[in-house]
């Protein structure tokens, strides 16, 4: 079982220079998510995608853009990044329970360094 | 908008003790909440997760109690182990939403 796959898993980056971050899920859920995660400060939500060819932003959104490439693929870019990128990505992907709500599975997340 | 606070930030703790992880919330409208643990270098595996219907659920030394109405969840382990030394988040679900709490670091010594 692969669920949520994301890559690549470290990266060093200079400041300005862009990358995508790729992620990818096999359970054919429907929304997927972009989190950073950096100490102290929990896990914030950058964009998500409630269905294929929708974003939405999240709290922290400034400096990032998404693509839903379809209903697998979401990735995550940065065009010109900066040190204050610097942080663990993490990828997810959400299904519906048959309780109401969603429960969110996570892929093994992306460390970047921005320097 | 919906917080989620984890405390203690940090525990220590010796082989074999039960101990309780804390969480809370401030609106209690939500859909379920999901305990999560996360070693270091890793993503987050879930544990747990109490639908707002239930009380609790319980997974082999785990149980995890919920009391929708007072914002407030607990996770009890019981008879630590050191593999049990990681970080515990606790995440509330309002439809779209998760919120998650920074987690309570554990450290079990043997």
């Amino acid at each position: 079982n692969a669920g949520v796959t994301q890559t690549p898993k470290f990266q060093v980056l200079k400041t300005g220079q862009s990358m995508t971050l790729q992620c990818a899920q096999d359970m054919n859920h429907n929304s997927m998510y972009w989190y950073r995660q950096d100490p102290g400060m929990g896990l914030r939500l950058i964009y998500y995608s409630a269905s294929e060819g929708t974003t939405d932003k999240g709290e922290v959104p400034n400096g990032y853009n998404v693509s839903r490439l379809n209903k697998r693929e979401f990735s995550l870019r940065l065009e010109s990044a900066a040190p204050s990128q610097t942080s663990v990505y993490f990828c997810a992907s959400t299904v519906v329970l048959g309780g109401g709500g969603n429960t969110i599975y996570f892929g093994e997340g992306s460390w970047l360094t921005v320097v | 908008k919906q917080e989620v606070t984890q405390i203690p930030a940090a525990l220590s703790v010796p082989e074999g003790e039960n101990l309780v992880l804390n969480c809370s919330f401030t609106d209690s409208a939500i859909y379920n909440l999901q305990w999560f643990r996360q070693d270091p270098g890793k993503g987050l595996t879930s544990l747990l997760l109490i639908q707002s219907s239930q009380r609790e659920q319980t997974s082999g030394r785990l149980n995890a109690s919920l009391d929708k109405s007072s914002g407030r969840s607990t996770l009890y382990i019981a008879a630590s182990q050191p593999g049990d030394s990681a970080t515990y988040l606790c995440a509330v679900n309002t439809g779209n939403q998760f919120y998650f709490g920074t987690g309570t670091s554990l450290t079990v010594i043997p």
